[in-house]
């Protein structure tokens, strides 16, 4: 059961231009969602994140919007540059002393100068 | 660079052998997570110990164990390896004082194939 999915296997964009991952969720106790960046060969790395009590989080050309009721989030990078191009992971943890993380299975996203 | 390091990078053993990871965590964290990537698979969490004590158990096998060390470094063992068992593992390190706002910092991933 896979509880955070991420739809888009890949997603293609032209430099310059906005990208949008999707990231979907089912269990109604996670209540922190980060976004991971991961290129081949490496380890993920951390990119932002977003509690449930907010509803969108910014960090310069990063924003994260959270959908509470649709159990949605996305991750919006705009412009979008060739150095993006790699591999998008969505996470979710639930609440309480629980810090494990629960991963989506990525989004492959190309950037095209 | 995360800080958080991880050896070996790659290693390659035959079924039914018995090997170990090991990582260290960013300095200050306290809590190390193993996590497992297999093909056209996500992350999946295997286990988390927190200043040296289990924390949470996740989908690992019996045949897998890990521990944490005082000086918080940690090691996973995996034994009676299987072909299925290859995949990339990758460690990550948080503070852990609170979770509403509690980050991971994962390493670079030990790949590992079974022969």
């Amino acid at each position: 059961d896979q509880q955070v999915k991420q739809n888009s296997p890949s997603l293609s964009v032209q430099e310059g231009r906005i990208s949008i991952l999707n990231c979907d969720y089912t269990n109604s106790m996670f209540d922190y969602f980060l976004w991971y960046k991961k290129y081949p060969a490496e380890g993920p790395t951390f990119l932002i994140s977003i509690s449930s009590i907010k509803d969108k989080n910014e960090d310069g050309r990063f924003t994260v919007f959270l959908n509470k009721s649709a159990k949605h989030l996305s991750l919006h990078i705009v412009p979008s540059q060739p150095g993006d191009s790699a591999v998008y992971f969505c996470a979710a943890r639930s609440g309480g002393s629980n810090y494990k993380l629960t991963f989506g299975k990525g989004t492959l996203l190309t950037v095209n100068p | 660079d995360s800080g958080v390091t991880q050896t070996p990078k790659h290693l390659i053993t035959a079924t039914g052998q018995r090997v170990t990871l090991r990582c260290s965590p960013r300095s200050g964290d306290l809590s190390v997570y193993w996590y497992q990537q297999s093909l056209d698979q996500g992350l999946q969490f295997l286990i988390q110990y927190y200043n040296g004590e289990e924390r949470a158990k996740g989908n690992i096998l019996e045949r897998f164990s890990a521990q944490q060390f005082p000086d918080l470094h940690s090691e996973l063992n995996l034994s009676s390896l299987e072909l299925g068992d290859s995949a990339l593992y990758f460690c990550a390190s948080s503070v852990a004082r609170s979770t509403s706002t509690d980050t991971q910092y994962f390493g670079p991933g030990t790949r590992l194939t079974v022969l």
